[in-house]
């Protein structure tokens, strides 16, 4: 099956900084990758749709100057959660779209954030 | 009303046990539908897609009944390693950009 990769896949930071997640996909291009949010026992919410050369798409209530997405190639998705506070942590999830076949989506491991 | 709702579980099973599991969807447009598996503190993984004629992998079977919008995943020979939370997910072709639609998933947890 295809793949995506995202890293990192933990981090820890102070509050107040920026992190920064990526995610790939490695044998597709993907000209719509979309990101998550999980938190614990609890089902995933999407926060944006991204779109290759324009911009992020986001859900209604997720603001997109805390957390800003760049979709610069066909591979390549990145989010940055800015300043941080520890109630973003969580566990964030890309996925790629891949519509060689059946149109579905293919997920990236996870980074898991933890903000203190 | 969620665009897809399941069953709310948990589901508990011994070795060898065949367990069903069901989920409707509110869109009748909707175009794809998929059973996603998700392994505690994993990200979810694409078990399989359903089609309009059934489809059957392994002990897995998977049902789509479009009149009722009704989706339904069964299991066969459970096995420990069966043990996760299964996602039904919808995808609308008419919604933006391929977006899927995930019900909040059903535990399972087989045990020996």
């Amino acid at each position: 099956g295809a793949v995506v990769s995202q890293h990192p896949s933990r981090v820890i930071c102070k509050s107040g900084t920026s992190v920064k997640i990526e995610c790939r996909s490695l044998d597709f291009q993907a000209t719509t990758m979309f990101w998550y949010r999980q938190f614990p026992k609890k089902s995933l919410m999407l926060m944006a749709t991204s779109n290759e050369g324009s911009k992020a798409t986001y859900e209604q209530g997720v603001e997109k100057d805390k957390f800003l997405i760049n979709h610069a190639s066909l591979t390549l998705s990145t989010l940055t959660v800015t300043s941080a506070h520890p109630e973003d942590s969580s566990f964030y999830i890309c996925s790629a779209r891949d519509t060689r076949v059946v149109d579905t989506q293919y997920f990236g491991p996870g980074t898991r954030l933890t903000v203190l | 009303r969620k665009e897809v709702e399941q069953d709310p579980g948990p589901f508990n099973v011994p070795e060898g046990a065949t367990v069903a599991f069901n989920c409707t969807y509110s869109n009748s447009a909707s175009q794809s539908f998929f059973w996603y598996r998700q392994d505690c503190r994993k990200e979810p993984k694409l078990l399989m897609s359903v089609y309009s004629s059934g489809n059957e992998d392994g002990r897995f079977t998977a049902q789509l009944n479009r009149a009722s919008q009704y989706i339904s995943l069964l299991i066969r020979d459970s096995k420990l390693s069966d043990s996760a939370t299964y996602l039904c997910v919808v995808n609308n072709r008419g919604s933006t950009l391929g977006r899927l639609y995930f019900g909040r998933g059903t535990q399972l947890t087989v045990w020996p």
